[in-house]
């Protein structure tokens, strides 16, 4: 069965500073699709960035980057220039063809001023 | 984009009573919906896969009889918790695929 591990339950980071939070996967399948989402205290699910498997180049949406290592099945979020109103759950995430997707258990991410 | 409409937002029911939970798409048609739950500060657990004209597929170790799930049209999808006891209570939330996974609201769930 597809796992995902987020190691890091919270981790907090200055405005305007980088950080990146760590996402590791496990799965015999080599065609599969990985997801950043991030839920905000509304507890509305609003996906940050979409990587597919088979597709080496990192993806990219503005300040939100990733780098996918499918040999190490990591998939790590970085988000640069940090704000106030990125501070959320965020949840890595896994589907394959079966078209369910499977979260990990989450990081909490504060900024502070 | 696509939206998924889900009601009710919260709801607050007796131990012993049901309680239906219903997730639209609005502007497409979604022949599977998933059913997730989320215990405070914690993961989504995908409770079951509801598909269109037939019957739900349920993750190991979640009640069939507990949350009964109908998929009776390609627009709606509900998710019944049957019996509900206080354990129950927890934030419930749909999601269907329309050129990506859309979610609903979510709804939270209280049993007294």
């Amino acid at each position: 069965a597809q796992t995902v591990t987020q190691s890091q339950p919270e981790m907090s980071v200055q405005e305007a500073e980088t950080v990146t939070l760590s996402c590791t996967y496990d799965t015999s399948e080599s065609d599969y699709y990985l997801f950043w989402y991030k839920q905000p205290p509304s507890r509305q699910m609003i996906l940050v960035i979409r990587q597919e498997a088979y597709k080496q180049q990192n993806a990219t949406e503005n300040r939100f980057s990733v780098n996918f290592q499918k040999a190490a099945k990591s998939f790590s979020l970085k988000i640069s220039d940090s704000q106030l109103g990125d501070a959320a759950m965020y949840f890595c995430a896994f589907s394959d063809n079966t078209d369910k997707l499977i979260f990990g258990t989450g990081t909490r991410l504060q900024v502070f001023p | 984009g696509a939206v998924v409409s889900q009601h009710p937002s919260w709801v607050i029911c007796k131990s012993g009573t049901s309680v239906k939970i219903e997730c639209r798409s609005l502007d497409f048609q979604a022949t599977t919906m998933f059913w997730y739950r989320q215990f405070p500060k914690q993961s989504l657990m995908l409770m079951a896969t509801s598909n269109e004209g037939s019957k739900a597929t349920y993750e190991q170790g979640v009640e069939k009889d507990k949350f009964l799930i109908n998929h009776a049209s390609l627009t709606l999808s509900t998710l019944t918790v049957t019996s509900a006891h206080p354990e129950d209570s927890s934030f419930y939330i749909c999601s269907a695929i329309s050129y990506g996974y859309t979610f609903g609201s979510g709804t939270r769930l209280t049993v007294v």
